[in-house]
This record gives structure tokens, C-alpha cells and sequence, in this order.
């Protein structure tokens, strides 16, 4: 069975003070690694797609990185419009286009 | 880049009535669409798998007779819950899938029913 377990569940960061969230894995031949941010009320906004170990992707404060067992995205100089949570989510086994979720980190950036 | 758009955005149903929502990809064609439900503080959670002019896969533990979804045409989806009871009451969404832009996710809807 696929799994998808992010952490922290929720993070606090002073604006300006970098940091990681961690997204751990386990599937059955992964196909891709997405990430999106999701604001309360919306539906998840697409940040990155991540294919294969060692590929890396920036988007203004945001990089995300992929080994064979977790992703990181790493968030510079955080921006309180930053606050959000931030979801993982795998697509694993040729043929099927599910996406499977991590529960999620909510980030907080206090001005 | 591509935009799905949900309605309604909010929805409040009395008991045993009957709602549906509604998703269209406005600028693609999506090959499969995807409904979600998610409660607070949880994650997204697959109820159902649709592709254009074939019956939904629902997900183990997914009432099919109560979560109608119909894929008419490669731009709409619609799932209508059916007889809603106050369980039902939460967070909807759907995604579009495309070969271009991947997949999308519409707005989502909140559902309550009273």
C-alpha cells in the first residue's frame, strides 16, 4: 500500500527564518512527486512535480528536492503570504494516475 | 495555465435532499477527472476516478448510489450527493488530469447539511 507521511504536522517560523518540510514515502514504483500548497477554503494550488532521485526544482522562496525514500521543500526567507499548508502527494504504478496525499504541514510565518 | 472551476462554492442542504457539483476544466480537455473529500485538518481523500463517457471507479468504502458522478464530456464532471445526511457534510474537490498540465484542482466546495 502507498504512503505518504509528512512532517512536522505544523511549523512556525519567525518571517525571514529558513527551514524544511520533510516528505517520506513509500510506493510501489513512483511515477511522480507533487507538491501543492493549499490555502483554508481553496483546493490545493500545484507547486512542483518531481520525477526521479537528485532532481531539484525552485519557485521564488521554494525548492524542493527528491532522494529514493523522502522529498524536502526547503523555504528561504519566508514571507508571512507564505502561511499555508503545504501538501506531498505521490503518483505511483504505471498505468494509474491516483495520487495519494500526505496529511499535510501547515506553516505559519509570524511577521 | 489551466483552471478548473468548482461550483457552487458553498452549499447548505437540508437532510435528505439531494446536491450536486459541479467541475469544468475551462481552457483543456481532461482525460480523468478526480473526486476528493477532505475533513478538516485531514488530508485529501480519492472517492472516486472518472474518465469522459465511462461509469466512475469508486474508491473501498465509497457508497456509489449515494455519490453519483457523471464524466459527459472531457470539460465536466458533476457528483451529486444523493439523500444527504449531516455525515456528509464536509469538504469537496475535484481534479482534471491532462497530459499538458498534469493535474489541476478546482476551488472545492463546502458542503453542509442541516
Amino acid at each position: 500500500e502507498d504512503q505518504v507521511t509528512q512532517s512536522p504536522e505544523a511549523l512556525r517560523l519567525q518571517e525571514g527564518e529558513s527551514s524544511s518540510l520533510n516528505c517520506s514515502y513509500t510506493v510501489s514504483g513512483l511515477r511522480g512527486l507533487f507538491w501543492y500548497r493549499q490555502d483554508p477554503g481553496k483546493g490545493p494550488e500545484f507547486l512542483f512535480t518531481l520525477y526521479s532521485a537528485g532532481e531539484e526544482k525552485e519557485k521564488e522562496r521554494l525548492k524542493a528536492t527528491l532522494t529514493k525514500k523522502e522529498s524536502f521543500l526547503h523555504i528561504t526567507a519566508p514571507k508571512p503570504e507564505d502561511s499555508a499548508t503545504y501538501l506531498c502527494a505521490v503518483q505511483a504504478r504505471a498505468g494509474s494516475y491516483q495520487l495519494t496525499f500526505g496529511k499535510g504541514t501547515k506553516l505559519s510565518v509570524i511577521p | 495555465g489551466a483552471v478548473v472551476s468548482q461550483h457552487p462554492s458553498r452549499v447548505i442542504c437540508k437532510s435528505g435532499t439531494s446536491v450536486k457539483i459541479e467541475c469544468r476544466s475551462l481552457d483543456f480537455q481532461a482525460t480523468t477527472m478526480f473526486w476528493y473529500r477532505q475533513f478538516p485538518k485531514q488530508s485529501l481523500m480519492l472517492m472516486a476516478t472518472s474518465n469522459e463517457g465511462s461509469k466512475a471507479t469508486y474508491e473501498q468504502g465509497v457508497e456509489k448510489d449515494k455519490f453519483l458522478i457523471n464524466h459527459a464530456s472531457l470539460t465536466l464532471s458533476t457528483l451529486t450527493v444523493t439523500s444527504a445526511h449531516p455525515e456528509d457534510s464536509s469538504f469537496y474537490i475535484c481534479s482534471a488530469r491532462d497530459r499538458v498540465y498534469g493535474y489541476t484542482f478546482g476551488s472545492g466546495t463546502r458542503l453542509t447539511v442541516v
